[in-house]
């Protein structure tokens, strides 16, 4: 099974500024890389996939980097409804077994 | 646009059973892959079950396997998870979720349903 961690835990920026934040796989995972925003009490909501692909409706802001087994996930000119917990995850695996990273929660 | 809405939430006594139901619209539904994915209280995601587009496959994580079972009706566009022998450790928020990948699975879930708390206590 492919271990997912991410850091730091919990992630404190002024508005306007830029968050980093990184996720790792125990195993080389390609570009097979996701990562979704969870605000409290919703579902979550992919942001990112193949890495650095961004999901339907999201904005440029938020980028996704990396391949292989270190990936970053950075949001430009942070706005209050940023404030999130974000999770990557690696997809497409055979047999399906789909694992998420800890999470960061992002506080602006 | 997609939706998807989770019901039959709800507490369990432990060693119960308990069925969940997904009622998906908005996309082709027979042509898509749906998961199950659940979330403990004060946790992170944890994928549980998938099903094929026509029900052929179907795919579990081991913290499940040989206690839920996942199917759809494709009459209904509906999608559902029989969860047996049920322990305080099934406490979750259930989501379904739409695969993204036609008439396979990839594991990426581009669209979510809003959730159903399930609660195993006596």
């Amino acid at each position: 099974e492919i271990v997912m961690a991410q850091s730091p835990a919990t992630l404190s920026v002024s508005p306007g500024e830029r968050a980093t934040l990184s996720c790792w796989a125990s195993q080389s995972v390609s570009s097979n890389l996701a990562w979704y925003q969870q605000k409290p009490g919703q579902a979550p909501r992919l942001l990112i996939y193949g890495a650095s692909t961004r999901a339907t409706g999201i904005p440029a802001r938020f980028s996704g980097s990396g391949s292989g087994t270190d990936f970053t996930l950075t949001i430009s000119s942070l706005q209050s409804e940023d404030s999130a917990f974000y999770y990557c995850h690696h997809y497409n695996n055979w047999p399906p077994e789909y694992t998420f990273g800890q999470g960061t929660k992002l506080e602006i | 646009q997609v939706q998807l809405v989770e019901s039959g939430g709800g507490v369990v006594q432990p060693g119960r059973s308990l069925r969940l139901s997904c009622a998906a619209s908005g996309f082709t539904f027979t042509t898509y892959g749906i998961h199950w994915v659940r979330q403990a209280p004060g946790k992170g995601l944890e994928w549980v079950a998938a099903v094929l587009y026509d029900g052929s496959r179907k795919y579990y994580a081991d913290s499940v396997k040989g206690r839920f079972t996942v199917s759809r009706d494709n009459l209904k566009n509906t999608l559902y998870l029989q969860m047996n022998s049920l322990s305080a450790e099934d406490t979750a928020v259930y989501y379904c979720a739409k695969d993204q990948m036609f008439k396979s699975i990839s594991g990426l879930f581009d669209s979510w349903g809003q959730g159903i708390l399930v609660s195993v206590s006596a």
